[in-house]
C-alpha cells in the first residue's frame, strides 16, 4: 500500500533562512510526487511535481529513489511562503488518485 | 469564473441528521473526489468518481455516501452512521483519474459542525 510521511508537523524558521520540508513515501510502482500548499484563507493549489523539475516561488523538490524522498526546499524563506504544505503520491495505474502526507506549517518570522 | 463551488461553507448538524454537502465544478473534468481534513490528520480521501454514474469508496468512506448524476456534479451525504462527523471537508476534481498528474483543483471546503 502506498503511504506519505511528512514526519515534522511544524517548521519555525527566520526570515532569509533555509527551508527544508521533508517527505518520505512508500510505494513499491514507479511513483509521482507532487507537493501542494494553502496559504491562509486560500484554496489548496499544485505547488510543484517531480516530473516537471521545476522551481516554483524559489522551491525546488528532487525526488530521491534510493532513499525514497521528495523533500522540498528553498534557500532563502519570505514571511509569504507561511502556510500549510502537504506531499502527494500519485501511484500510476487503473485507479490512480493522490494520497497526501499530514502536511506541515510553515512559519516564517521576521 | 471556472472553478469549483462548494456550498454551504459552514453547516451545523444535530446529532443523528444526515446532511448533504454539495460541489459543483465547471472545469468539463470527468473525475471528482472528497476529502476530509482534520488538524495533524492531513487529507483523507471518502469517496471519488471517475465518470458519471460511477464512484469508488476512498479510505475512510463508512458513514458517507455519494452520487454522481452529472458531470459537474458530486454531492456527498454525511450520514447519522459517521462517528465523527465534524470536520472540513474538501471537494476536487481532475481531468480525469489517469490523466490527473496529480493536479487537482480544490474547492474552498465546507465546514460542519456536529452539536
Amino acid at each position: 500500500a502506498q503511504r506519505v510521511t511528512q514526519p515534522e508537523k511544524l517548521l519555525s524558521v527566520f526570515k532569509g533562512a533555509p527551508v527544508e520540508l521533508k517527505c518520505n513515501y512508500s510505494y513499491s510502482g514507479s511513483p509521482e510526487l507532487f507537493w501542494y500548499v494553502q496559504y491562509s484563507r486560500q484554496r489548496l493549489q499544485l505547488l510543484l511535481r517531480h516530473i516537471s523539475r521545476e522551481s516554483i516561488k524559489g522551491f525546488t523538490a528532487d525526488l530521491n529513489k534510493g532513499e525514497t524522498s521528495f523533500h522540498l526546499k528553498k534557500p532563502f524563506a519570505q514571511e509569504e511562503d507561511s502556510a500549510m504544505y502537504y506531499c502527494a503520491l500519485n501511484c500510476t495505474g487503473a485507479n490512480s488518485k493522490l494520497t497526501f502526507g499530514k502536511g506541515i506549517t510553515l512559519s516564517v518570522r521576521p | 469564473d471556472g472553478g469549483i463551488t462548494q456550498s454551504p461553507k459552514y453547516l451545523f448538524r444535530k446529532e443523528g441528521q444526515n446532511v448533504t454537502l454539495s460541489c459543483e465544478q465547471n472545469l468539463n473534468h470527468d473525475a471528482m473526489y472528497w476529502y476530509r481534513q482534520d488538524p495533524g490528520q492531513g487529507l483523507r480521501l471518502i469517496y471519488y468518481s471517475q465518470i458519471v454514474n460511477d464512484f469508488q469508496k476512498g479510505d475512510i468512506a463508512e458513514g458517507y455516501s455519494v452520487s454522481r448524476e452529472k458531470k459537474e456534479s458530486f454531492p456527498l451525504t454525511v450520514t447519522s452512521a459517521q462517528k465523527n462527523p465534524t470536520a472540513f471537508y474538501l471537494c476536487a476534481s481532475s481531468r480525469s483519474l489517469q490523466g490527473a498528474r496529480g493536479e487537482l483543483f480544490f474547492g474552498e471546503g465546507s465546514r460542519l459542525t456536529v452539536l
